[in-house]
């Protein structure tokens, strides 16, 4: 069965600051895909950052970067130079080609403080 | 056009109403999804349809009745709910089915508040 583990319930960062969000998973198929989302109090889910397995290079996206660890089958989250704008629920998530469907993590709240 | 739509942005309903959730994307994606997500959890997947057929139904009730009229819109009809039903409901689109490289793209969601 495939799994994503979140350990981390919540955080809290100051502005300016760099944080990283914990993810590490369970699958045994060869060929996924690791994807990170936002969701704010609003409610949309908003697309971050996406690692495909056989991806060599980490994925970065402005200041998104995935810290892809394949033998630890860990997927963490790193923001830069964090924003207030940056607080929100953040769910990491993983798909196979033999699934057809994303599975999630139980999330991480962060709390961006002044 | 990168956008996934729903409407209404918020839906108050008694356990006898009848009423229907919409969204719409004009992204070219051929599958489309259906999520509940309740406070402080990660979405539960409800319903994937893929080129217009339902493809996963993850045991949901049949108090919930999707339908897929054409490949940009995607319904949930609702019927007899119950006050556990209450929930953000998010509607979501990709390329092809998920797999291990196609992104789901998310609605703004409805809130739905069954009495």
């Amino acid at each position: 069965a495939q799994k994503i583990t979140q350990t981390q319930p919540g955080m809290f960062v100051q502005e300016k600051e760099a944080v990283t969000l914990d993810c590490t998973y369970d699958t045994s198929d060869q060929s996924y895909g690791l994807f990170w989302y936002k969701q704010p109090s609003s409610g949309e889910m908003i697309f971050l950052i996406y690692q495909g397995s056989y991806d060599e290079q980490n994925a970065t996206e402005g200041r998104y970067s995935l810290n892809f660890q394949k033998a630890r089958k860990s997927a963490n989250l790193v923001i830069s130079a964090s924003q207030l704008g940056d607080s929100a629920m953040y769910f990491c998530a993983m798909s196979a080609d033999s699934w057809g469907k994303l599975q999630f993590g139980a999330g991480t709240q962060v709390v961006v403080t002044p | 056009d990168t956008e996934v739509t729903q409407t209404p942005k918020h839906l108050v309903m008694g356990m006898t109403n009848k009423k229907s959730l919409k969204c719409e994307q004009h992204m070219g994606h051929r599958a489309m999804y259906w999520y509940k997500q309740k406070a402080k959890k990660p979405p539960e997947l409800m319903f994937v349809y893929s080129y217009e057929k339902l493809s996963i139904n993850e045991s949901v009730p049949s108090r919930f009745s999707p339908e897929c009229p054409n490949s940009s819109l995607l319904n949930l009809h609702l019927h007899a709910l119950q006050p556990e039903d209450s929930a953000l409901y998010l509607c979501a689109s990709s390329h092809a089915l998920a797999g291990a490289y196609n992104e789901q793209f998310f609605g703004p969601g409805t809130r739905l508040t069954v009495l």
